[in-house]
């Protein structure tokens, strides 16, 4: 199956916003609101921060935000922080043949 | 709190079977409203999903790894299990044991084991 796309890289300074897109299609980002954002930072596990297109779990900071128009999906983070610095991915439901599929990943670089 | 640690051999021949464990503690493994999955990480690359398993053994498997991939799950001793078959250098990746929603989004992940695969 076809990875999301994501743009490979996106810097911001401290205390700026930014903002992560990941296109999928019909049969899957803009098919379903069951969109997820997952942060990971070198050597660790993903951690989940944003699921059903915009519901944040506990305990992860309201700086991230979620959103979803059309086949893309949108990770915002606002105030940016140097521990913001990670890889960050989404991730779809895209059926019950293929059922999940992530996008291809971006850095965020903090300058 | 949950928590999941997958074990396996760190390095697998090619056309070898890759075998994978991941106890599971601090949750019921039986629990109706989660799924459990692997995913996996090439060095230096993106997630790539590999299969999702229920507690009552139904599974769902990658179109990419389909015929190669197998999950299993042991209500009584408490863990998942994942063999792929007739690997290569391509399936070397820190692969990763989780917990996986109802609604699809993984909310508990392992620490990740790397397997190597090299003769």
């Amino acid at each position: 199956q076809s990875a999301l796309t994501q743009p490979a890289s996106v810097s911001g300074s401290p205390g700026q916003s930014i903002t992560i897109s990941c296109t999928g299609t019909t049969s899957d980002v803009g098919g379903y609101n069951l969109v997820s954002w997952y942060q990971q930072h070198p050597g660790k596990a993903p951690k989940l921060i944003i699921y059903e297109v915009n519901k944040r779990p506990s305990g992860v900071s309201n700086d991230f935000s979620g959103s979803k128009s059309g086949n893309t999906a949108s990770l915002t983070i606002s105030g940016l922080q140097a521990e913001d610095e990670a890889d960050y991915y989404c991730s779809s439901y895209a059926g019950d043949n293929i059922f999940t599929v992530f996008g291809s990943g971006t850095t965020v670089t903090v300058l | 709190q949950l928590q999941l640690q997958e074990s396996g051999p760190g390095l697998v021949e090619p056309s070898q079977t890759l075998s994978l464990t991941c106890p599971v503690f601090g949750a019921p493994i039986t629990n109706t409203r989660h799924y459990w999955a692997w995913v996996r990480q090439p060095p230096g690359k993106g997630l790539e999903w590999i299969g999702t398993i229920y507690y009552n053994g139904d599974a769902s498997y990658s179109p990419s790894l389909r015929g190669r991939v197998s999950m299993s799950i042991d209500t009584s001793n408490k863990w998942i299990s994942l063999r792929l078959t007739s690997v290569t250098a391509a399936d070397t990746a820190v692969y990763f044991c989780t917990r996986q929603s109802l609604q699809y989004y993984f909310d508990s992940w392992g620490q990740g084991t790397l397997v190597t695969v090299s003769s």
